[in-house]
């Protein structure tokens, strides 16, 4: 497996303004993830945020709302940007090492937007 | 398009009860299996994997599943559950080869009760 922290844990913040997360993997991984899990709900994935070139979206989640660093194998960003109380959710990164190990998962950031 | 599906959104039990959680999915090729848990407050846990090899697969803390290509299912078992099994479960797949993306089911909440 491998060890993934995440800053910061949980954060209130105002509508309009922006928040980055980090996701800090204690080992160099091939892939990183970028999930979120809204209140009561599954999680969806966000961005594959790849190494040295520009992350992946998936449909519904745009470059300006939601972008995403990747500028070594241990560490990835992604912002929140101009939030709305839409965007109250937790945001989870993932990492899969090989192609052919299960994604784990960092502890999440828990956000709220007044 | 992929898509995962938990039948049951909550299940109560009692301690000592069986269990068994259903995991349907749709997908045009091979798949990775895997069910996830998050105890209350804690992060996002493999429970268990499967990858190819014997369908039926064993986890962590007694729970196996087996995979059954015909049904395209991968149903969740234990035989004798526990008070600290209370937890929420997500099924999820990704196709095999390669560093792709996790379809999650929406989740079944267990509450067992002593």
């Amino acid at each position: 497996s491998a060890v993934i922290s995440q800053k910061p844990s949980r954060d209130i913040c105002q509508r309009g303004t922006s928040l980055t997360i980090q996701c800090q993997v204690d080992s160099q991984v091939t892939m990183m993830f970028w999930y979120r899990q809204q209140p009561g709900q599954s999680l969806t994935l966000i961005a594959t945020a790849n190494q040295g070139s520009e992350a992946t979206y998936e449909s519904g989640f745009v470059i300006d709302k939601f972008p995403i660093s990747r500028p070594n194998l241990t560490f990835s960003t992604l912002t929140v940007s101009n939030m709305s109380p839409e965007d109250s959710s937790i945001y989870l990164c993932s990492v899969d090492r090989s192609g052919e190990e299960p994604q784990y998962f960092g502890p999440g950031t828990r956000l709220t937007v007044l | 398009a992929q898509s995962v599906s938990q039948h049951n959104h909550h299940v109560i039990l009692s301690e000592a009860a069986s269990l068994e959680l259903g995991c349907n999915y749709s997908y045009g090729g091979t798949v990775n299996l895997f069910w996830y848990v998050q105890y209350p407050g804690q992060h996002l846990q493999l429970l268990l994997k499967y990858f190819s090899g014997d369908p039926l697969v064993k986890g962590i803390k007694g729970f196996e599943a087996e995979f059954i290509k015909s049904k395209f299912s991968f149903n969740l078992r234990k035989p004798s559950v526990q008070w600290s099994d209370t937890a929420e479960y997500f099924c999820a797949v990704n196709a095999r080869g390669g560093y792709n993306k996790l379809i999650f089911g929406a989740g079944t909440r267990l509450a067992v009760h002593p």
